[in-house]
């Protein structure tokens, strides 16, 4: 199975921060990657996939790049609502699988 | 408007069986492969299967191959797993999750609430 590899695995950041949230795959998987917000009791939130098509309706604020083995989910400017915890999840192959996630606290 | 509603979690002990369903709206099921994903307390998502339009093609998580299955019945939109020799590790929010449409599509726009299974003895 592919492993997705999260860094790091939470940290704090203040709102207006520019945040950078990395995703390693074990191997290459083109550009067959997601990425999720899940706040506490909520069901996940789809932000990005294809590794940089954003989800309609997403604040432009997000934004995915990568290919190949090396991904990156990028907040521009942090708001409150976006505390949160986050997910990538490749689909190239089964079984597909989630990164182990990045919880972003504030400072 | 699109909607899954899960059902069928509970307390189990180990080495029972449960099994899951989902009940799709809003759109129309037999177009779209579906999967169930999970997530223990406390911890990171997991896929656990998928399950092609017409139920022809199935994909399970390693961990659960042999003890769970993944199944659909289009007439009834509705979206079961049936989860067998259940341990401990399989503790978890049970939800389901609906792909878009296309081949290469991965993604889960549309999940559900989630469903709770507690595997103790």
């Amino acid at each position: 199975a592919i492993r997705m590899t999260q860094s790091p695995s939470s940290f704090s950041a203040s709102t207006g921060d520019r945040v950078t949230i990395t995703c390693r795959a074990s191997q290459g998987i083109s550009s067959y990657l997601a990425w999720y917000q899940q706040k506490p009791g909520k069901a996940p939130k789809l932000l990005i996939y294809a590794a940089s098509t954003l989800q309609n309706g997403v604040p432009s604020r997000f934004s995915g790049s990568g290919s190949g083995t090396d991904f990156t989910l990028t907040i521009s400017s942090l708001q409150s609502e976006d505390f949160a915890t986050y997910y990538c999840q490749h689909y190239y192959s089964y079984p597909w699988t989630f990164g182990q996630g990045t919880k972003v606290e504030i400072k | 408007e699109v909607q899954l509603v899960e059902s069928g979690g509970g307390l189990v002990q180990p080495g029972g069986s449960l099994r899951l369903s989902c009940a799709a709206s809003g759109f129309t099921f037999s177009t779209y492969s579906m999967s169930w994903v999970r997530q223990a307390p406390g911890k990171g998502l997991e896929w656990v299967a998928n399950i092609k339009q017409d139920g022809s093609e199935k994909y399970y998580v390693d961990s659960v191959k042999g003890r769970f299955i993944i199944s659909r019945d289009n007439a009834k939109n509705s979206l079961y797993l049936q989860m067998n020799r259940l341990r401990g590790e399989d503790t978890a929010l049970y939800y389901c999750a609906r792909r878009p449409l296309g081949f290469s599509s991965g993604w889960y726009y549309y999940w559900g609430q989630g469903t709770q299974v507690t595997v103790s003895s």
